[in-house]
């Protein structure tokens, strides 16, 4: 039972290089999410989806693009990356009810020098 | 503006007493509440949740409290013990609008 997984779990960047972060889930969850979360700081939500082919902005979408071609994958996308984009992203998901619980991968460090 | 907030940071408690962790919230459509659990290097995992139309939620050692009226929240465990130390985070949601608002979160150490 893998729910969500996050690749690659570790990457380094030089500042302006592009990368694209892959989150798949396997419980048919229709919302998914985009989370960062840096030291001290809550998870802020950079954009997220509400079904298959939308995508929606959250608080921190500046700088990034997303994806959402099939149900089952996310995919958070940094064409240009800045070091303040160094951040430790996690992916989520959960079913099609607002108050439901969401499930989290294990996380996607990513370094921009 | 921060809606959801949690003023601790930090928590320290003696393994087998109570643990009380407070989070505070401004928007007052969010109508329902979770607690997650994270431990160092992993993702957060689901705890607990309370609906705006309760005021208290318990699942074995864990309890939520809610007071609509101060826009405050808790989350009470008891007895604390030393597996429970890690970073708790409060949620907040707004029915359909499809997403939730974290608080910084705070760190809970328990000593054997």
């Amino acid at each position: 039972n893998a729910g969500v997984t996050q690749t690659p779990k570790f990457r380094v960047l030089k500042t302006g290089q592009s990368m694209t972060l892959l989150c798949a889930q396997d419980m048919n969850h229709e919302y998914m999410y985009w989370y960062r979360q840096d030291p001290g700081m809550g998870l802020r939500l950079i954009h997220y989806s509400v079904g298959e082919g939308t995508t929606a902005k959250g608080e921190v979408p500046d700088g990034y693009n997303v994806s959402r071609l099939k149900k089952q994958n996310f995919l958070l996308g940094l064409e240009s990356a800045a070091p303040s984009q160094t951040s430790v992203y996690f992916c989520a998901s959960r079913t099609g009810w607002d108050t439901g619980e969401l499930f989290f991968g294990e996380g996607s460090r990513l370094t921009v020098l | 503006d921060q809606q959801v907030k949690q003023n601790s940071p930090s928590l320290s408690v003696q393994e087998g007493r109570i643990s009380i962790l407070n989070c505070d919230y401004t928007n007052s459509m969010f109508d329902y509440f979770l607690w997650y659990k994270k431990y160092p290097a992993e993702g957060p995992t689901f705890l607990i949740s309370i609906s705006s139309i309760k005021d208290k939620n318990e699942d074995g050692r864990f309890t939520v409290f809610l007071n609509k009226s101060a826009k405050h929240l808790s989350l009470h465990i008891v007895p604390s013990q030393p597996g429970d130390s890690a970073v708790y985070f409060c949620a907040a949601s707004e029915a359909n609008a499809g997403k939730s608002t974290f608080g910084d979160g705070t760190t809970l150490t328990v000593k054997p």
